[in-house]
């Protein structure tokens, strides 16, 4: 079974630097899908950022990046000039590319992020 | 607008009343799922479904059911709810094809209180 494990339950930052939150992850595949899902107090799920195993290119949204590191299992997400509006819990998730479980999410347990002004 | 809703948003009940919580669709999805969110352990999915009267277990299925009578919604039972399911609840949807289905849309999510 796949699990994701993200060890730093909070961090901090202050605006404007640059900080980045860590996840790992086991799986015997080797094509599936890994995300970044951002949940600010209103409690929605956003998604943030998205990597494709067979992609070598680590995936880039604006201000945020992946370093996805395949055979270390490692995908760990950087946020550049943060700003106050990153303060939120960020979830890292797998997804199988076979499409059984209804599309199954598997989530990390979360890293809380504050951002200091 | 692409979305998917739930109903109630929050809700405090007590022990043994049963409920139900609604999610709906309008993406024309095949895939929909229910995830619980605890402090600790992320989201962990509940129930899922693969179309229209195909429904099975996810990861922590025990006191709850659901079902998929129509394409757009999949409700979710608490037949007797008891204080363990206090959680937040996500409905989530996404299409079963290959490149339009990487994506997860969820829904706004329910705040559940069982005194």
């Amino acid at each position: 079974a796949q699990t994701v494990t993200q060890s730093q339950p909070e961090m901090s930052v202050q605006e404007a630097e640059t900080v980045t939150l860590s996840c790992t992850y086991d799986t015997s595949e080797s094509d599936y899908y890994l995300f970044w899902y951002k949940q600010p107090p209103s409690r929605q799920m956003i998604l943030v950022i998205r990597q494709e195993a067979y992609k070598q290119q680590n995936a880039t949204e604006n201000r945020f990046s992946v370093n996805f590191q395949k055979a270390a299992k490692s995908f760990s997400l950087k946020i550049s000039d943060s700003q106050l509006g990153d303060a939120a819990m960020y979830f890292c998730a797998y997804r199988r590319t076979v499409y059984n479980q209804g599309g199954k999410l598997i989530f990390g347990q979360g890293t809380e992020l504050s951002v200091k002004p | 607008e692409a979305q998917v809703t739930q109903n109630p948003r929050y809700l405090i009940t007590v022990t043994g009343k049963k409920l139900t919580v609604t999610c709906s669709q309008n993406m024309n999805h095949e895939y929909m799922s229910w995830y619980r969110q605890d402090p600790g352990l992320g989201l962990r999915q509940i129930y899922y479904s693969m179309n229209v009267e195909v429904t099975d277990k996810g990861d922590v299925p025990e006191g709850y059911k659901v079902s998929r009578k129509e394409k757009r919604n999949f409700p979710l039972i608490l037949e007797s709810p008891s204080p363990n399911q206090t959680s937040l609840y996500f409905c989530a949807s996404s299409s079963n094809y290959r490149d339009r289905g990487k994506t997860q849309y969820f829904g706004p999510g329910t705040r559940l209180l069982v005194l």
